[in-house]
């Protein structure tokens, strides 16, 4: 089945610093992937749609220039968490596929920052 | 916005019990997709349902899609420790998108 490889899967960040987020499509091409925060015991929130060779779509409330998502090939998404700051520690999760046969999900990103 | 709310919010069960949750959505749903997340894991797709009132099992899960295409349901028998995670429903906001929204999901423990 259809593999979606994350990295790293828990990273600690200093405040102020950016962390990057990788997320790859293994076994198949994504011209699209979605990325997910999710809060402790909370559900996943969309925070964008990203498409290969062309700019992120984000959702009403996420601020573009804060997360910084690059898909420069049809396999590899990336997620920049620019300047971080402690609110930003959160569960990240990527996701591909396609509706009629479902989505895979990367293994998550732990990010902390302090 | 396309509002997915899940009850109840937590169950717990003891080990053969069965167990239900059921997802609503705001909006009309061209299909809806269930996830079962486990604890410190990520969301691994189990089901898709596209037509009204569809029903569809796997082993001890039935899945169901209500008539209006706005609710649907999973319902586990004889639950093992092995269904503990949390179930979350999720559909497209409109017809023209791939993108899912998820509902607030169901946590179920279960006890041994």
């Amino acid at each position: 089945g259809a593999v979606v490889s994350q990295h790293p899967s828990w990273v600690i960040c200093k405040s102020g610093t950016s962390v990057k987020i990788e997320c790859r499509s293994l076994d198949f091409q994504a011209t699209t992937m979605f990325w997910y925060r999710q809060f402790p015991k909370q559900s996943l929130m969309l925070m964008a749609t990203s498409n290969e060779g062309s700019k992120a779509t984000y959702e009403q409330g996420v601020e573009k220039d804060k997360f910084l998502i690059n898909h420069a090939s049809l396999t590899l998404s990336t997620l920049t968490v620019t300047s971080a700051h402690p609110e930003d520690s959160s569960f990240y999760i990527c996701s591909a596929g396609h509706w009629s046969y479902g989505y895979t999900f990367g293994s998550g990103t732990r990010l902390t920052v302090v | 916005g396309q509002q997915v709310m899940q009850i109840p919010q937590y169950q717990h069960v003891q080990e053969g019990e069965d167990f239900t949750t059921y997802c609503n959505s705001s909006t009309t749903l061209s299909n809806i997709q269930w996830y079962k997340q486990r604890p410190g894991g990520h969301p691994v797709f189990l089901i898709q349902l596209v037509k009204s009132g569809e029903v569809k099992k796997q082993k001890r899960l039935t899945f169901q899609f209500g008539e209006a295409k706005k609710n649907s349901s999973l319902h586990i028998t004889a639950t093992q420790t092995t269904d503990v995670g949390t179930y979350f429903c999720a559909g497209p906001p409109n017809y023209n998108t791939d993108k899912l929204i998820f509902g607030t999901g169901t946590r179920l423990q279960v006890f041994p």
